[in-house]
């Protein structure tokens, strides 16, 4: 089944304490992405990958690091989490062929708290 | 800045009326356009786009969307809502790659609600 997964699925942790959320999808897709969803400010996209070892900001990349070691996997870090950063993250997949023209595939979404 | 507007947060509506959910982008080149649904408890999934010809495109469970680019509008419409169709709807844009950049834009959603 085609899918995008992601975890841990909730997380709660303490500020300063380094987490990883894992993202992976079995599409062989070039583009992923991260999102955050918050009340009222809809999905804000953190960073985003053309393809491996080619990531760039989204909108609101700071206090986030990611990687694309492998086309598969987009691990999403934050090194030293803060409570600003409790949200609700998306992580997406999409073929790059077309210009962008193509559909993203979300993840089922992970809840972080940081306490 | 590329922005979204979704200028409906909130709409309730009863069953069998008519839905129209507003979207607006500022950017003034080529642009893709998408509504993506968040059932309940579901992941994210693609009701329509568009990038090309015809400016009406149809989507899944009867939505449609019309872009118009004197607008800078990509409004969806369905003549009929069912109590199934309570979730929350995202407008997105990405300006194409062609624009020398991959980034996705989204509205903050608006939140539907059905009365059966």
């Amino acid at each position: 089944e085609a899918q995008v997964t992601q975890n841990p699925r909730y997380l709660i942790t303490v500020t300063g304490k380094k987490l990883t959320v894992t993202c992976s999808q079995n599409m062989n897709h070039e583009y992923m992405s991260w999102y955050r969803q918050d009340p009222g400010l809809g999905l804000r996209q953190i960073y985003y990958s053309m393809n491996v070892e080619v990531t760039d900001k989204g909108d609101v990349p700071e206090g986030y690091k990611v990687s694309r070691k492998e086309k598969r996997n987009f691990p999403l870090i934050l090194e030293s989490p803060s409570p600003n950063q409790t949200s609700l993250y998306f992580c997406a997949s999409s073929r790059l062929a077309g210009g962008l023209t193509d559909t993203q595939y979300f993840g089922p979404g992970t809840r972080l708290t940081v306490l | 800045a590329q922005s979204v507007s979704q200028h409906n947060h909130h709409v309730i509506l009863s069953e069998a009326a008519s839905l129209e959910l507003g979207c607006n982008y500022s950017y003034g080149g080529t642009v893709n356009l998408f509504w993506y649904v968040q059932y309940p408890g579901q992941h994210l999934q693609l009701l329509l786009k568009y990038f090309s010809g015809d400016p009406l495109v149809k989507g899944i469970k009867g939505f449609e969307a019309e872009f118009i680019k004197s607008k800078f509008s990509f409004n969806l419409r369905k003549p009929s809502v069912q109590w199934s169709d309570t979730a929350e709807y995202f407008c997105a844009v990405n300006p194409g790659t062609t624009s020398g950049t991959y980034k996705y834009i989204f509205g903050t959603g608006t939140r539907l609600k059905v009365l059966a």
